[in-house]
């Protein structure tokens, strides 16, 4: 099974600010996902982030709240900018290699926003 | 993003009991079919899954019936055990086109009674 680490674990920012969430994975693979899962509800997907190219975002989320990066096969970040309270939630990172079935998710980074 | 409709939200069974929770899907691209497991404060984990090719699925205590033509499927947890209490997710996804993320039902609160 693969392995993902997340950092950070859990942050408390302040309105207006940005913060950085790192994933990393224990394999290369193609293709990484970004969720929100806002208190006590599902996961929904943000974005698709694919090695060398511009992430694929679903409706309601865009490039300028929550850039991405996607550096290598390994490692990927995604920024909330301009935090609100309304961006409290946890955030996860997962992936899903070709071949195979199992989409693997980190233990996500809790985000609590004054 | 298409849906995938979970019930019921919340569920309440004594030890031993049968908890069912039922799922259905409107993508007829879907052909597969995981179950996920979260505790709280982790990431969510793979408990079991199916393909459209069975109707049935057995791990353990866990099974997954499936439906192809009502596009229905339910979690079944055979003698279930206080340590089962945990959110239990459905998802479908196309299978193996590795770009294409789970898309979510919106989990069920399951509660075992000792």
């Amino acid at each position: 099974s693969a392995v993902i680490s997340q950092k950070p674990s859990r942050d408390i920012c302040q309105r207006g600010t940005s913060l950085t969430i790192q994933c990393q994975v224990d394999s290369q693979v193609t293709m990484m996902f970004w969720y929100r899962q806002q208190p006590g509800q599902s996961l929904t997907l943000i974005a698709t982030a694919n090695q060398g190219s511009e992430a694929t975002y679903e409706s309601g989320f865009v490039i300028d709240k929550f850039p991405i990066s996607r550096p290598n096969l390994t490692f990927s970040t995604l920024t909330v900018s301009n935090m609100s309270p309304e961006d409290s939630s946890i955030y996860l990172c997962s992936q899903r290699s070709f071949g195979t079935d199992t989409q693997y998710f980190g233990p996500g980074t809790r985000l609590t926003v004054l | 993003q298409q849906q995938v409709k979970q019930s019921p939200q919340s569920l309440i069974v004594q030890k031993g009991g049968i908890p069912i929770i039922n799922c259905a899907y409107e993508n007829t691209a879907f052909d597969y079919f995981p179950w996920y497991q979260q505790f709280p404060g982790k990431g969510p984990a793979l408990l079991i899954a199916i393909r459209p090719d069975v109707s049935e699925k057995k791990e353990g205590r866990f099974t997954i019936s499936f439906n192809k033509s009502a596009k229905q499927f339910s979690l079944h947890i055979m003698d279930s055990q206080p340590g089962d209490s945990a959110t239990y997710f459905c998802a479908g996804a196309p299978l193996n086109q590795a770009g294409t993320a789970l898309i979510f039902g919106k989990g069920t609160t399951l509660s075992v009674s000792s």
